[in-house]
């Protein structure tokens, strides 16, 4: 099972839709997790913070399931400026570290269409 | 709001050159990081540094690569010599470590090794 897995998209939706992002991790130690967002050619922007089972933030959802190692991002009527691809990212120990480090899933396309 | 800065934005060299790539982390932030990330391809890590030295490298953080923070601000990278596939995007993060791991990334510096 590869450590951060993500759809990679790319998901097309008109203005206004819901979209919905899954990812899974093989880590079972990981302690956070954390939605980013990275447009073409930039740096990754830290979109969201999941430390229990979820967080909102205005029309951002995300969850968390530790039993069955899963993350979701829910947005809520999409707007043109979310078009970005939207990366999953998993803070944990890996075998044989001494401390935290973030492991990247690949990312997920999001285009929103007019 | 206070954010990372890194320097150059481009850099172009010849394979086997030496190129040194420069960071200013936030300023209390004590967890600074390197990432990679080759075009099309999800980021990954290089090197955390805290308390003056490295906490974690990964297996592509080999010998041809140093970090540094020589004057108590500046945060560098450097690779001795470069090769063709070190070409790729390089983000600073700079973070709070540990179990949140909350981590900021600057606007990363494109290399492109001829």
């Amino acid at each position: 099972r590869k450590e951060v897995e993500q759809d990679p998209g790319p998901f097309n939706v008109p203005e206004g839709a819901t979209v919905a992002f899954n990812c899974t991790y093989s880590n079972s130690a990981s302690q956070s997790f954390f939605w980013y967002r990275q447009d073409c050619r930039k740096e990754p922007k830290l979109l969201m913070s999941v430390y229990s089972s979820g967080n909102e933030d205005g029309r951002f959802t995300a969850q968390l399931n530790r039993a069955s190692q899963y993350i979701s991002l829910l947005i809520r009527d999409s707007k043109l400026s979310d078009s970005a691809t939207y990366l999953c990212v998993v803070n944990a120990i890996p075998p044989g570290a001494g401390s935290y480090q973030l492991t990247f899933g690949k990312g997920t396309k999001l285009s929103v269409i007019p | 709001e206070p954010e990372v800065t890194q320097t150059p934005s481009h850099q172009v060299t010849q394979m086997g050159q030496e190129v040194i790539l420069r960071c200013v982390p936030i300023s209390n932030h004590l967890y600074f990081y390197w990432y990679r990330q080759i075009l099309g391809q999800k980021v990954e890590f290089l090197v955390s540094f805290y308390n003056n030295e490295i906490s974690e490298k990964s297996e592509i953080f080999d010998d041809q690569f140093s970090v540094e923070r020589p004057d108590g601000s500046n945060f560098t990278l450097k690779i001795r010599s470069t090769k063709l596939e070190d070409s790729a995007m390089y983000f600073c993060a700079t973070g709070t470590g540990g179990q949140y791991n909350e981590q900021f990334f600057g606007p990363g510096t494109r290399l492109t090794v001829l």
